[in-house]
């Protein structure tokens, strides 16, 4: 089945420590995104990608990096300069570069702070 | 700045009572307004794209649709596997999606 598969399902980070989200999606979607979920707050974008070997900074990219050297994988490191990095977090894809088309999400993955 | 206010924040409803969710947004050049529906735990899932005032879209028990200020998502005679959170989203000119805050529905049986 196609679709876009986040992992793992739950993180647990340590202080000072780095994290990476992995995200792989067999869509064969052009552009891939990273959101932020807070309980109770809308979704707000880290980073995004409309095509291999290219990204743009989001609202909240600050404390994150991410890569983009394959088409089909967009990881998320979470670095320790993110002072508040519990949340949900959402990996999607569209099919094009037009930011109106429509997204396609992942199953997500929630980091903790131990 | 753009911005995305949903209403109300949480809704419940007994089954087959209907009801409308509301999106309003305040942005320059809309080129898509869109509904998704989230369960608990998940990733959104696409519902609706609307692009133009006046244009409404139906999928069973729902309907979207959409002014110039803001839209509606009518449910009716929901059911308690309607009971989600739905986000709505808006695009303008060439950035990315703005979500609104979403709509926590309950559907008791």
């Amino acid at each position: 089945d196609g679709g876009i598969t986040q992992s793992p399902k739950y993180l647990f980070r340590k202080e000072g420590q780095n994290v990476t989200l992995s995200c792989e999606q067999n869509l064969n979607h052009d552009a891939m995104y990273w959101y932020r979920q807070d309980p109770g707050q809308g979704l707000r974008l880290i980073y995004y990608s409309q095509i291999v070997n290219d990204f743009q900074k989001g609202d909240i990219a600050e404390g994150y990096s991410v890569s983009r050297e394959k088409k089909e994988s967009f990881p998320l490191t979470v670095t320790s300069a993110q002072k508040n990095p519990t949340a949900f977090y959402l990996c999607a894809s569209s099919e094009g570069q037009a930011p109106d088309e429509k997204l396609f999400f992942g199953s997500g993955t929630q980091l903790s702070v131990l | 700045e753009d911005q995305v206010t949903q209403s109300p924040e949480a809704l419940r409803l007994q089954e087959g009572e209907s009801s409308s969710l509301n999106c309003s947004y305040t942005v320059s050049g809309l080129r898509g307004l869109f509904w998704y529906r989230q369960d608990p735990g998940k990733g959104p899932e696409f519902l609706f794209t609307l692009y133009s005032a006046g244009e409404e879209k139906e999928k069973e028990r729902l309907k979207a649709t959409l002014t110039k200020k803001e839209s509606f998502l009518h449910i009716t005679a929901p059911k308690p596997e309607d009971s989600a959170t739905y986000l709505c989203a808006v695009q303008a000119g060439n950035t990315p999606l703005v979500f609104g805050k979403g709509t926590r529905l309950s559907v008791i049986a």
